[in-house]
């Protein structure tokens, strides 16, 4: 079985649409991410969730919003697509997010975002 | 922005060892190093992670430098299959671009 799912694995859509990307863990882990992979591979965190709280929001545009029904659900609507938000996206969890600890997170397999 | 610096890319030789440098020279005492890899075309997996001793698994060693400003990420025998984006991160979990590691066979 999977660990992080994600779907869909490509989705493709005109600008100004609204998208949702879905992420389920069968971990048991506490704490949910959603990461941006842009097309120069960089890998930046968006959001995080602990037992469906809102823990970690970067600098992202409120265009983006996460949604967290239950632990083990994270999902990532998105309002207004625009061509700048082409990217891979990733889910991952991790057991929990406390500091001084390490918390191995587990990633999906990503989503690929492209808004024509 | 990342807290550590990679090299941008290595080329190894299959069956040698790799040694993957990463400098974080801002360090807090509490702070983790992690290593992950991504292999193309799918999501980053962790690799190993350590606080101040040297540390062994299946995948790799990590030896992580007394002051731990710096650490290596060491590959033992490298396999063509160990062909990935190698990111060396904190606990913030803020990836850099990574070192690319390319295996000659």
């Amino acid at each position: 079985d999977t660990a992080v799912s994600q779907t869909p694995k490509y989705l493709v859509t005109q600008m100004g649409n609204d998208k949702s990307i879905k992420c389920e863990q069968n971990l048991g882990h506490d704490t949910m991410y959603w990461y941006k992979q842009d097309s120069k591979k960089f890998l930046k965190i968006m959001f995080s969730y602990n037992n469906k709280e809102l823990i970690i929001n970067e600098t992202v545009p409120n265009r983006f919003s996460p949604k967290s029904p239950d632990k083990a659900h994270l999902n990532l609507h998105i309002n207004s697509l625009e061509l700048g938000d082409s990217a891979v996206y990733f889910c991952a969890s991790s057991q929990g997010l406390r500091a001084g600890l390490y918390n191995e997170q587990f990633f999906g397999p990503g989503t690929r975002l492209t808004v024509l | 922005d990342a807290k550590t610096t990679q090299p941008n890319s290595m080329e190894s030789n299959e069956e040698e060892p790799v040694h993957l440098p990463c400098n974080h020279s801002t360090i807090s005492g509490t702070d983790y190093i992690h290593w992950y890899r991504q292999l193309p075309s799918q999501g980053p997996e962790y690799v190993i992670h350590g606080l101040t001793s040297n540390v062994n698994n299946r995948m790799a060693s990590l030896a992580i430098a007394e002051d731990r400003k710096s650490s290596t990420l060491i590959l033992h025998r490298a396999t063509l299959r160990d062909a990935a984006v190698y990111y060396c991160i904190r606990n913030d979990m803020r990836f850099g671009a990574g070192t690319r590691l390319t295996v000659k066979p």
